[in-house]
């Protein structure tokens, strides 16, 4: 079964210009998440789809940070303009539906590490 | 809220010695408990989880029990290889109040296994 695929692995980019980040779950996954992970810490959830809807966006920037997840699968993430702050490695991550009081599996993609000059 | 608190790191084992990784949590009720890693370079893999109080998660000679009396999920390994090293994360899967379930991750642990 093929895992989460996320592209491109590596991006530099200068502070101010824009980046866009794509994601193709498990299929079969309703649930997709985008993740920051910044170097040293856990990851931080950015944003949570159900099939093509949001489910929670509360810790997305939203100033600088969309995402988007059309027909219900692939998914994209877009910072526009990119800050300094933003280097990170951005994960993507698919599950079933998560399960009321158990949660489910995530499997997680290679991720995106991006670094912001 | 729901949280794990996971020992702090850097770790540092010879070959062959006995691993122990720390985590607690915080919950309501009996969620599902998880460890992650993640090698150099690479995103989270699930290495193991339990679904409920008493449980074994085992993979690859790495444990965890569910102790619900003392609310943790320790990890360990009798006997560690320089293919362990990596970064280890305890998660606990939480109500987002936005109508899901959503993972909160420890800090955390990084081990470095030297030959």
């Amino acid at each position: 079964e093929a895992g989460v695929a996320q592209s491109p692995r590596y991006k530099i980019i200068e502070k101010r210009q824009s980046v866009a980040f794509w994601c193709n779950p498990i299929s079969g996954h309703a649930t997709l998440y985008w993740y920051q992970q910044i170097l040293g810490q856990g990851p931080k959830l950015l944003i949570q789809f159900q099939n093509n809807g949001v489910v929670d966006d509360s810790q997305l920037p939203k100033d600088r940070f969309s995402a988007e997840r059309l027909k219900g699968v692939d998914s994209t993430l877009k910072i526009q303009p990119a800050k300094l702050e933003d280097s990170a490695v951005y994960l993507c991550a698919s599950s079933l539906v998560p399960r009321r009081g158990r949660g489910e599996t995530q499997y997680f993609g290679p991720g995106t590490r991006l670094l912001v000059l | 809220g729901d949280s794990v608190t996971q020992m702090e790191g850097p770790v540092t084992l010879s070959e062959e010695a006995f691993l122990t990784i720390n985590c607690t949590y915080t919950a309501t009720g009996y969620p599902s408990l998880f460890w992650y890693v993640q090698y150099p370079g690479e995103g989270l893999q699930l290495l193991l989880k339990a679904t409920k109080a008493d449980d074994k998660g085992s993979n690859k000679g790495f444990e965890a029990t569910y102790r619900k009396e003392t609310t943790s999920f320790h990890l360990e390994k009798g006997s560690v290889q320089v293919s362990d090293s990596a970064v280890y994360f305890c998660a606990l899967p939480f109500y987002s109040g936005a109508g899901s379930y959503q993972l909160t991750f420890g800090k955390g642990t990084k081990l470095s296994v030297i030959p």
